[in-house]
């Protein structure tokens, strides 16, 4: 199985500040690589597809990167409703994995 | 509107079975595969399962399999799922997951969930 291993796990940042979140993947791969948010309560919503292709919708201040075995989801200019729990998903091999998790929090 | 609605969730004494429902509308059901994903309460997401636009696979994830099995009917726009020998780290939101296929079309609706708690 991918382990998907997601740093940091928690991280607290202010209102403009520029967040970077890492996602590594114990084997390559590819770009098969999504990024969700989830709210505290609500359902994930899905930001990046294919590592760096942005939803229709998502604010440009969130950009994605990478490929094979490190990920990085970046938050420039962070806003108050970014508060939110961010995961990584592979899904290039069965059985698909998700990131632990990191939780950012506003100061 | 794009819409999944997942049932069948509840209380289930440990042991017991469970099938869980998944409703789409407002696209052509055919062409997607859907997952499963849970998250226990104050947990992460973790993959469930996953069957495709036709039904001729199935997968799934190391926490369910031998106790699962996951099918769809087409002409009812619906995907079920069993879980047997239910234990108590089954306890989550179950969420179904729309999945277009390839690097953009994976993820992109998700079910409201439903709530199944494993308790005796």
């Amino acid at each position: 199985d991918i382990q998907m291993t997601q740093s940091p796990s928690a991280m607290s940042a202010s209102v403009g500040d520029r967040v970077t979140i890492t996602c590594r993947a114990s084997q390559g791969v590819f770009n098969y690589l999504v990024w969700f948010r989830q709210k505290p309560g609500k359902v994930p919503e899905r930001l990046i597809s294919a590592a760096s292709s942005l939803q229709s919708g998502v604010p440009s201040r969130f950009s994605g990167s990478g490929s094979q075995t490190e990920f990085t989801l970046t938050i420039s200019n962070l806003q108050p409703e970014d508060s939110a729990t961010y995961y990584c998903l592979q899904h290039n091999s069965y059985p698909l994995t998700f990131g632990g998790g990191t939780k950012v929090e506003i100061k | 509107q794009v819409q999944l609605v997942e049932s069948g969730g509840g209380v289930v004494q440990p042991g017991r079975s469970l099938r869980l429902s998944c409703a789409a509308s407002g696209f052509r059901f055919g062409d997607y595969g859907i997952h499963w994903v849970r998250q226990a309460p104050g947990k992460g997401l973790e993959w469930v399962a996953m069957i495709w636009y036709d039904g001729s696979n199935e997968y799934y994830g190391d926490a369910v399999k031998g106790r699962c099995t996951i099918s769809r009917d087409n002409s009812r726009n619906t995907v079920n799922m069993e879980v047997n020998s239910l234990r108590d780290e089954d306890t989550a939101v179950y969420y179904c997951v729309r999945d277009g296929g390839g690097r953009l079309g994976a993820f992109d609706i998700w079910g409201q969930g439903t709530k199944v708690i494993v308790s005796s």
